[in-house]
Order: C-alpha cells, then sequence, then structure tokens
C-alpha cells in the first residue's frame, strides 16, 4: 500500500532562515500529495497540496513540487518567521480511495527570534 | 468557514469506564474520520464514516467503535478503556465529491484522553 516518509525533527531554525523538510513517499496509481499544518493547540490545516507530478503546491510563502522521478514533495520556505513553529505533516491519498489519507509522524519546526 | 468542534479538550478517565468522545461539524459533509495521533506515530486513522449509520474499520480499529446517528455527529466509543489507549484523538470531515475536493479534510482541536 501506499506510504510516507518524513524527516524527524525537531527542527531548530533563527528567524528568517530558509525551512527545507524532506517527504518521500511509496505508492501505486497516482496519489495526491498534501502538507498539513498544526498549530499549538490546534487541529491540522491544509496548508497547500498537488495532484499531479510536476504540479507545484504554494501557500503562505511554503511550496512543494510533486516528483514522481525521486517519489519526493519536500517542503520549503524561503524566510521562516516565529509564527511558523508547528507540527508539519506530509501526506499522500490512498490508492483505492481518495477520501481517505496516510499521515507521515510530522515533523515540529521550532523558529526562535 | 468550516467548523468541526470536539465535546472535550481533555479527559481523565479510569481503566474500564466506557468513553464517549463527540465530533460535530457544520459544514454538511458525508465523510468523517476518527484518528489518534502520538508521537512518533502520526496520525493513525481509527474508523471513517461515508455516510449516516455507515462505517468503515480504518487501520487501528481494535477496542473502539463508532456511531453516526446523524448527518453532523460522528462519536467515537472506547467500550472498556485502557491505559494503552491514552493519546491525542482528532476529529475529521470532508466533502463528498459533488460537494467539494473530498481528499480536503477538516479536523477539530482535539481531545486529550488519559486513561488510568
Amino acid at each position: 500500500g501506499n506510504s510516507v516518509t518524513q524527516m524527524e525533527g525537531p527542527v531548530t531554525l533563527s528567524e528568517e532562515a530558509f525551512l527545507t523538510i524532506n517527504c518521500t513517499y511509496t505508492a501505486t496509481g497516482y496519489p495526491s500529495l498534501f502538507w498539513y499544518v498544526q498549530y499549538p493547540g490546534e487541529g491540522l490545516q491544509l496548508l497547500l497540496k498537488a495532484t499531479k507530478a510536476d504540479d507545484k503546491g504554494s501557500n503562505k510563502g511554503f511550496e512543494a513540487t510533486y516528483r514522481k522521478e525521486t517519489t519526493s514533495f519536500h517542503l520549503e520556505k524561503g524566510s521562516v518567521q516565529v509564527s511558523d513553529s508547528a507540527v508539519y505533516f506530509c501526506a499522500l491519498s490512498r490508492s483505492y480511495n481518495t477520501d481517505k489519507l496516510i499521515f507521515g509522524t510530522g515533523t515540529r519546526l521550532q523558529v526562535f527570534p | 468557514d468550516v467548523k468541526v468542534t470536539q465535546s472535550s479538550r481533555y479527559l481523565v478517565k479510569r481503566t474500564g469506564e466506557k468513553v464517549f468522545l463527540e465530533c460535530v461539524q457544520d459544514m454538511d459533509h458525508e465523510n468523517m474520520f476518527w484518528y489518534r495521533q502520538d508521537p512518533g506515530l502520526g496520525l493513525r486513522l481509527i474508523y471513517f464514516s461515508y455516510d449516516v449509520k455507515m462505517k468503515e474499520k480504518g487501520d487501528i480499529p481494535e477496542g473502539y467503535s463508532v456511531s453516526r446517528e446523524k448527518k453532523e455527529r460522528f462519536s467515537l466509543i472506547l467500550e472498556s478503556a485502557s491505559t494503552n489507549q491514552t493519546s491525542m484523538y482528532l476529529c475529521a470531515s470532508s466533502p463528498s465529491p459533488g460537494q467539494g475536493n473530498p481528499d480536503t479534510q477538516y479536523f477539530g482541536p482535539g481531545t486529550r484522553l488519559t486513561v488510568l
């Protein structure tokens, strides 16, 4: 079945640093790929998504490109802020039922001023 | 905005108790989900419902049951709570294909359950 692997955290950065959080996947078929974010004390919310190869999802300065050749969907941001501190989850749709998602283990990002 | 609410933010129960976790969504979504979130394990799907009175087991249904009597409400039931069910429980909903993007899930704030 489909699966997703993301880098362990925590990732600790100073404000305005460049961010990369790695995510790779194993899938049959053509799943959609997602990044969800969980701010402290809140539920998850969709950050961005991509539905086919070479698509780039973007939102709030974050970007991720669906790379079929490397089976990756790395999250990047050029200049992080303290308010970006959160847990980030990579996810993909299941091959046989797109209503259900498979989530990675999450990566905690801590940004210091 | 879609709003998903969960009945409690924090809950403490004793081993063997029957526990009800309630979730309500206000966007008329067809699909609803229950996950548990544990450090190092991410989110794992417990149960899924795609319509009233319809349910489907997820990846870790053992020790849990669910109820969906009304479209907006999805309840998770721990018949006899055990210490290994101490966790953060997250409810989510998503639209059916005719309503919007079914692959976008909307989450509640979570219930942190401690079983002593």
